[in-house]
């Protein structure tokens, strides 16, 4: 079972980058490495997923190094609207169990 | 397109009560998840089905703990008799398939309150 490994907490300021990495040395060949977001009084909600390199969307950026034991969600120019607590998924393909870590509180601040 | 469905939003009950929690997934999905995730840390799987059949239910405490999904749609969680420590938000989450690449669609939970 791979476990993943994330910061606490986080603070940053409305207009900056922010970089959330995220620890799974035991990942397996066959993973994928899913990021969520969570509001207060509400479920997760995907925010991106990646296998290796690089993946970008509309809302953020996934960089994931060559031997993929950790991953960096990247969220450009952040709003307070942002703060929430990110989750760092690794699938397990056999057993098709998902595990979701403490995750990372992300507060912005005005 | 209608979301993951939760009833009720907000339940409390004393300890040694029963109570059950109803999930209706999004259209389509054949799996469905329930989560319990406890006050400040992440959602933990208890029980995975593929349309009407249990994939994995390891870390579902079947002592107390029971869930079903009938006609392969929508599901309920069981939770008799409930301990303090059962208090917790229950998500519901549904994905097209059972591949850990499918996103999981949640919905906003149940918060159980056991007193």
């Amino acid at each position: 079972l791979a476990k993943t490994t994330q910061p606490i907490s986080m603070d940053s300021y409305e207009g900056q980058e922010v970089n959330i990495t995220c620890s799974h040395n035991n990942i397996a060949t066959n993973d994928y490495i899913t990021w969520y977001q969570q509001f207060p009084s509400q479920g997760p909600r995907f925010i991106i997923q990646g296998y290796k390199t690089k993946v970008t969307n509309e809302v953020a950026s996934l960089f994931i190094p060559a031997d993929r034991k950790s991953s960096t969600l990247s969220l450009p120019r952040v709003s307070l609207s942002d703060t929430a607590v990110y989750y760092c998924l690794v699938g397990e393909n056999a057993g098709n169990m998902l595990t979701f870590g403490g995750g990372t509180r992300l507060m912005v601040k005005p | 397109e209608a979301g993951v469905a939760q009833s009720p939003r907000y339940k409390i009950i004393e300890k040694r009560q029963s109570v059950a929690f109803w999930c209706n997934p999004i259209s389509g999905h054949a799996t469905l998840y329930w989560y319990q995730q406890i006050l400040g840390q992440g959602p933990k799987l208890l029980i995975q089905f593929q349309n009407n059949g249990v994939v994995d239910d390891s870390q579902l405490p079947k002592d107390r703990f029971s869930a079903e999904r009938l006609k392969g749609v929508d599901s309920t969680l069981k939770i008799q008799p409930a301990k303090l420590e059962d208090s917790a938000v229950y998500l519901c989450a549904s994905s097209s398939s059972g591949n850990p690449k499918d996103t999981q669609y949640f919905g906003p939970g149940t918060r159980l309150t056991v007193l």
